[in-house]
């Protein structure tokens, strides 16, 4: 299964809501969905499983949704540490990650 | 703490072999699935090789497929990825990865550190 994300590049400010889509070549139950944040020189950081389901000590502004091939991250309001690159990832054949978003500051 | 810390990497000529290690103390690590996976300097993620808790079943990446093999000692709370056949494009950072759950396969919420491939001539 291939994903696709998009955009490539988000240019925000902070205090701004972040929409982050991902998009697979075929479908993934929602149950086999993951997003991602990485930092420069740092490992990435599950934050949303299972489609919806927010990891350990992830905020509440962050959200996932979706279902079939269509998935979203939803960042309600950018903090300053929000701006990083985001991954989605499915788990319901084989696994494979998408290719990121990048979240910069406008 | 619950950690993974990889070892094992280094500059290597196409061809050569690596041995890839990863140590996971501070949970159990006989219970979990662990994975392997990969990126590339400025680059995406890509997903190398998985293994079951008892070894019994393994995955790998079409692109490593026959060069790469995982293997695991759950009694000394290891994890291996023996890399032969290395090529250029094998150069990347190596991580490995935990399952949010017993159980689970995907949803890596332990990460290690990372390990360093360099392949070149």
């Amino acid at each position: 299964i291939v994903l696709t994300q998009s955009p490539g590049t988000l240019s925000l400010s902070p205090g701004e809501r972040a929409t982050l889509s991902c998009r697979a070549s075929q479908s993934v139950t929602s149950t086999y969905l993951a997003w991602y944040q990485q930092k420069p020189g740092q490992a990435p950081r599950l934050l949303i499983y299972g489609g919806s389901s927010r990891a350990t000590g992830i905020p509440d502004r962050f959200s996932g949704s979706g279902s079939g091939t269509d998935f979203t991250l939803t960042i309600s309001r950018l903090e300053p540490e929000d701006f990083a690159v985001y991954f989605c990832q499915q788990y319901n054949k084989s696994l494979t990650f998408g290719p990121g978003t990048k979240v910069d500051i406008k | 703490e619950v950690q993974l810390v990889e070892s094992g990497g280094g500059s290597v000529q196409p061809g050569r072999s690596l041995r890839l290690s990863c140590v996971a103390p501070g949970f159990t690590f006989k219970d979990y699935a662990m994975h392997w996976v990969r990126q590339t300097p400025g680059k995406g993620l890509e997903w190398v090789s998985g293994i079951s808790y008892r070894s019994a079943n393994k995955g790998y990446a079409d692109s490593v497929k026959g060069r790469f093999t995982v293997s695991r000692d759950n009694a000394k709370n290891s994890l291996y990825l023996e890399m032969n056949s290395l090529r250029v494009e094998d150069t990347a950072m190596y991580f490995c990865a935990r399952p949010i759950r017993v159980g689970a396969i995907g949803a890596f919420d332990i990460w290690g550190q990372g390990t360093t491939v360099t392949v070149s001539s």
